[in-house]
């Protein structure tokens, strides 16, 4: 059974940049069959989804996001990261790292989710 | 705004029989990729409820099912029990977007 696990600050400042990291274990990043996410969820509000990565590097990120967010893989230590840079209040939110099982699939696993606060 | 409209909440007696709607558009539902639908309990991380319109993961009881028509699915919720009060989400992959999306959530009560 996969588990995936986040790590990263709990409180950042505005104008900086976020980095969270989720580590893998029971399965592997470079499995062909699935892509590695990540969903916030702003306190109170619904899922928002804000892209994700194959194990080849190739990422695809939502529009609204897309200006400020980077996902990246390392194979080597079987993690991938996030990092969103500009904050502001508004990315305040539990951060989930999550797997696809494809593109368009469902998510079968997801991470117990990190808190992030934005403020100064 | 959500590409998947859905209504903020539902609510049923216990022993009773729910649905919850989940309206999308050409680009996604109708388009024929598939809904997956997520229960999240407070204070917890969603869990897989239904993948690909119909199917149940290995765990999940007969009492949840969902089906698709259109550009909306469903997801119906049979014999309720006060452990299925939670906020339910859908979520499709949509071409225009070019990625995914996740309706905005309903609340179940259960009275």
């Amino acid at each position: 059974q996969v588990q995936l696990q986040e790590s990263g600050p709990g409180l950042v400042k505005p104008s900086e940049t976020l980095s969270l990291t989720c580590s893998v274990s029971g399965g592997s990043v470079s499995s062909g069959t699935y892509y590695w996410s990540w969903i916030r969820q702003p306190p109170g509000k619904g899922l928002e989804w804000i892209g994700y990565i194959y194990y080849t590097g190739s990422a695809t990120y939502n529009p609204s996001l897309k200006s400020r967010v980077t996902i990246s893989v390392d194979t080597s230590k079987n993690q991938f990261s996030l990092n969103v840079t500009s904050l502001t209040a508004a990315d305040t939110a539990v951060y989930y790292c999550a797997r696809f099982r494809g593109k368009t699939g469902g998510v079968g696993s997801w991470g117990q989710g990190s808190l992030v606060t934005v403020s100064s | 705004q959500s590409v998947l409209t859905q209504p903020p909440s539902v609510s049923g007696a216990p022993g009773q029989r729910v649905t919850i709607s989940c309206t999308g558009s050409s680009s996604n539902i109708k388009a024929g990729y598939h809904v997956h639908w997520y229960q999240q309990l407070p204070g917890r991380a969603p869990k897989l409820l239904i993948f690909d319109n119909d199917n149940r993961p290995s765990g999940v009881p007969d009492r949840f099912s969902g089906s698709t028509s259109g550009s909306s699915a469903s997801l119906a919720i049979t014999g309720l029990r006060a452990e299925d009060e939670a906020d339910y989400y859908c979520h499709s992959y949509d071409s225009h977007l070019g990625g995914s999306i996740f309706g905005g959530g309903t609340k179940l009560t259960v009275l």
